[in-house]
């Protein structure tokens, strides 16, 4: 399973730290998701990117800063994070809207 | 705002019964309606999909039906085996869009 890949797998930072968060797709898919996996609770849509432009922006609080330089790379920079962000942080991709969605293997992210 | 439910959290079946999926979503927009199947540690993987030109898919052992007068639609496995157990998700999405709402999931245990 080597279509999605994310880096680092896990990652613990301090609430003053700043990280990024690192996903790419090997499978020449025009769109990539950010998704926070959280215990009990639904997937949460954080950010779409279609080719390289933001079209999805769901109120995600601005201390979580997505970047997408190409259509193959995407990151999720982190500053000044709070316990409540800890969580898995999935990258997904896709052909375009309504297709399905390949998913990465994760961060699984701690706050202390 | 849009939202999809997902019923039941947990469900229990016997190696062999039948299982089914049940999920409402508000958006009467909504026009793709992919199922996620998430096994422990792993990633979530599409397992069948269903668009709203269709009211029913089959593929083997799993089934999708789509209800869109009444918005809803369910997943059904057929003769469940052990590999079954892990967490589903439902999902819908819009056609124009790329926000894909996820239901909150259901955990599924296949007892041998």
């Amino acid at each position: 399973e080597t279509g999605v890949t994310q880096t680092p797998r896990h990652l613990v930072m301090g609430m003053t730290n700043k990280k990024s968060l690192k996903c790419e797709q090997h499978l020449g898919h025009n769109a990539m998701y950010w998704y926070k996996q959280s215990a009990k609770k639904p997937l949460e849509l954080m950010f779409v990117y279609s080719l390289e432009e933001r079209v999805e922006n769901n109120s995600v609080p601005s201390r979580f800063s997505p970047e997408c330089p190409n259509s193959s790379h995407l990151f999720l920079h982190l500053h000044t994070l709070q316990p409540e962000d800890s969580a898995l942080y999935l990258c997904a991709s896709s052909r375009g809207e309504n297709y399905e969605q390949y998913f990465g293997p994760g961060t699984r992210l701690t706050v202390t | 705002g849009e939202n999809v439910e997902q019923h039941p959290s947990t469900l229990s079946v016997q190696e062999g019964d039948s299982a089914v999926i049940k999920c409402t979503y508000s958006d009467s927009a909504s026009n793709y309606f992919p199922w996620y199947k998430q096994e422990l540690g792993k990633r979530p993987q599409l397992i069948i999909d269903i668009r709203s030109n269709v009211g029913e898919k089959k593929d083997q052992r799993i089934a999708v039906t789509l209800n869109k007068t009444a918005k809803h639609f369910s997943l059904h496995i057929t003769e469940t085996q052990p590999e079954d157990s892990a967490v589903y998700f439902c999902a819908a999405s819009e056609t124009g869009g790329f926000k894909t709402i996820f239901g909150a999931g259901t955990r599924l245990f296949v007892k041998a």
